[in-house]
């Protein structure tokens, strides 16, 4: 069965960086595209980014240039997001989910991962 | 970017009530729109994809549908179980854009 497990909850200093891991299992990873998606104040959701473990390719929000770094490890199966020079406009769960893009709709934004709760505070 | 204009904002219902959410895309999105539920301290479970298809597992009571730039999501009778938030999300252009969400409460 598809699972997409997140690592823990951070609590980070304002001006750090933060690195989180999306790991996935069930599925040929290299075939779907990793998103990431903020969730701030317990309800609105953001697009951040992707990335396709096969190539490395990235498509961003400009919001989030600059901010959000997506990187993976196809030999764990694993995508990561770091986030950097952190504020605590960046509190927030960051959540990791899959899609295949294309023509056949069902295969976008199908599994999610539970989710990492990071908290930007000194 | 495409705006997703997700109304009402919160809807407070009783069970059996027919209820719809609605999101109006500002560009042409085709049928690239998914609705999911969110219930508290949980990830989004996808409802319907392509606007109008129905997820594996998930009661017939829910269906989407799409009138012009208007997609809509309906619960034909309220369940308890439904009382969630409802998000939904365009895809078919960079970047991908959320509505602000619906709160669906038990009146």
């Amino acid at each position: 069965q598809v699972k997409l497990l997140q690592s823990g909850a951070a609590l980070v200093k304002p001006g750090a960086s933060v690195k989180m891991s999306c790991k996935a299992s069930g599925y040929t990873f290299t075939d779907y595209w990793v998103s990431w998606v903020k969730q701030s104040h317990g309800k609105s959701l953001e697009w951040i980014g992707e990335i396709y473990p096969n190539s490395g390719a990235t498509n961003f929000n400009e919001k989030f240039k600059g901010k959000a770094t997506l990187t993976v490890d196809k030999s764990t199966s694993t995508a990561y997001m770091e986030l950097s020079r952190l504020t605590s406009e960046d509190s927030a769960i960051y959540y990791c989910t899959r899609c295949r893009r294309g023509t056949v709709l069902y295969w976008y934004f199908d599994f999610w991962g539970p989710g990492t709760m990071v908290t930007v505070s000194s | 970017d495409i705006q997703m204009t997700q109304s009402p904002s919160s809807l407070s219902a009783s069970l059996g009530d027919r209820v719809t959410i609605t999101c109006r895309a500002s560009q042409d999105i085709g049928n690239y729109l998914t609705w999911f539920q969110q219930k508290p301290g949980k990830s989004p479970r996808r409802m319907i994809y392509g606007a109008t298809n129905l997820e594996d597992g998930v009661p017939s009571r829910f269906s989407g549908s799409r009138s012009g730039s208007d997609y809509s999501l309906t619960i034909s009778s309220l369940e308890s179980e439904d009382v969630a938030d409802y998000h939904c999300l365009q895809s078919i252009q960079y970047p991908n854009t959320f509505g602000a969400g619906t709160k669906l409460e038990l009146k």
